[in-house]
């Protein structure tokens, strides 16, 4: 799996979009861009994920550059609940099952 | 339909002790998977199953045993427990699917302190 690099923590208002940037500049051409989050020591829950274009679905958004080695996560209307450890994950959707999480991103919305 | 489900949700042992760590799930899932969580770290892989009758190790797998029962179930087994075997323990599954909606589906933890 690609490595994936992250800021540690971001701040977002609530009712506002936020922003969560990843970096994966080694991605291979069949490696997806997934991302998971963790909010307060549940268990991850799946966001979203994407090979090269960008994807939408009921939670958030996925933005990935066109040389695909950095992506975006966007929550349009950020809540409280959302405040959680937010993880981007480089990996192969088949044949390679395992997930390699870091240390992720702090997402903290502050009311 | 519960998910992923794991037993107990709290746990603490002393050194030496032994004891198995439960995990099942009821969406008819091939591939079954236990992490570690410690402290402000990211979950870690300690040991996987690809399909029921196989079992392979993952990042951390020293000190643990898995065992997959069936295609429901998997468990970990702490045979000597130790103090650096504190941590959150989350069990996982995954439904291979040829098409798009490929997605690990994690169960609430099991929290273990090693005193």
């Amino acid at each position: 799996d690609a490595k994936t690099t992250q800021p540690p923590s971001m701040d977002c208002a609530e009712g506002r979009a936020a922003n969560l940037p990843c970096n994966h500049s080694t991605i291979s051409g069949n490696e997806y861009v997934y991302w998971y989050r963790q909010i307060h020591s549940q268990g991850p829950q799946y966001i979203i994920h994407g090979l090269k274009n960008n994807e939408t679905n009921e939670m958030a958004s996925l933005i990935i550059t066109e040389d695909r080695k950095s992506s975006t996560l966007i929550l349009p209307h950020a809540t409280l609940r959302d405040t959680a450890v937010y993880y981007c994950i480089a990996r192969i959707n088949f044949g390679n099952e395992k997930l390699t999480f870091g240390t992720g991103t702090r997402l903290t919305i502050i009311p | 339909n519960a998910g992923v489900t794991q037993t107990p949700k709290f746990q603490v042992l002393k050194t030496g002790q032994s004891m198995t760590l439960q995990c099942a799930q009821d969406m008819n899932h091939n591939s079954m998977y236990w992490y570690r969580q410690d402290p402000g770290m990211g979950l870690r892989l300690i040991y996987y199953s690809a399909s029921e009758g196989t079992t392979d190790k993952g990042e951390v797998p020293n000190g643990y045993n898995v065992s997959r029962l069936n295609k429901r179930e998997f468990s970990l087994r702490l045979e000597s427990a130790a103090p650096s075997q504190t941590s959150v323990y989350f069990c996982a599954s995954h439904r291979w699917a040829a098409a798009f909606t490929d997605t690990q589906y994690f169960g609430p933890g099991t929290r273990l302190t090693v005193l």
